[in-house]
């Protein structure tokens, strides 16, 4: 298994543009969700997917979207990139059945915006 | 609502020194917590979660549902074990979201 796989791992953009961040996983699990990682802030989470065709919000969604047509893929999109969106930003994924399942972590994407 | 809180910013050890990280949770229910390490530019990765009550490279760390804490301990560091770490709660399984702390780097000096 590649388990959570992201990418790209680097990406600069300039203010107002748009893009994706890809994030697959080949564990079949259910649960996917978007953190981002920001020095003494730890990791909030952006969005979070319990199955295909169903996200909600997290800690801190404005400026992202996100959808789930698959269980493998959760992309997440950024609308029109600011300043303060330059972060890094983890995918996970989880199985929701067993008690005390946890996360798997992608690589990590790290986004510089200018 | 939820919430994990790691006092500690960084934390600076001697090799062979004892290491406590210590993670306070607010919930009034029975939670999940669970241990991620993250080595420098690498992914998270989980170290533990207290379900299991394992030890993983040394580290230990136990629920204490009266005083709302689960630190991690280690009695002797090693320079390896250098990294951030995050204590991370879940209200319930599967479905559930994981809150994180804000993190601690420990440091461990030869």
């Amino acid at each position: 298994n590649a388990g959570v796989t992201q990418t790209p791992k680097f990406q600069v953009l300039k203010t107002g543009q748009s893009m994706t961040l890809q994030c697959a996983q080949d564990m079949n699990h259910e649960y996917m969700s978007w953190y981002r990682q920001d020095p003494g802030m730890g990791l909030r989470l952006i969005h979070y997917s319990v199955g295909a065709g169903i996200t909600d919000q997290g800690e801190v969604p404005n400026g992202y979207n996100v959808s789930r047509s698959t269980t493998e893929d959760f992309p997440l999109r950024l609308l029109s990139a600011a300043p303060s969106q330059t972060s890094v930003y983890f995918c996970a994924s989880r199985m929701t059945v067993r008690l005390g399942s946890p996360l798997h972590f992608g690589n990590g994407t790290r986004l510089t915006v200018t | 609502a939820q919430r994990v809180t790691q006092p500690e910013k960084l934390l600076s050890v001697f090799k062979g020194a004892p290491v406590e990280l210590k993670c306070n949770y607010s919930y009034s229910g029975s939670p999940e917590l669970f241990w991620y390490v993250q080595y420098s530019r690498q992914r998270l990765q989980l170290l533990l979660r207290h379900i299991s009550r394992e030890s993983i490279k040394g580290f230990t760390a136990d629920l204490n549902k009266g005083e709302t804490s689960f630190h991690l301990k280690k009695p002797f560091a090693q320079e390896e074990d250098s990294a951030m770490y995050y204590c991370a709660l879940s209200i319930g399984s599967g479905y559930s979201t994981l809150t994180f702390g804000k993190g601690t780097m420990l440091l461990v000096s030869p």
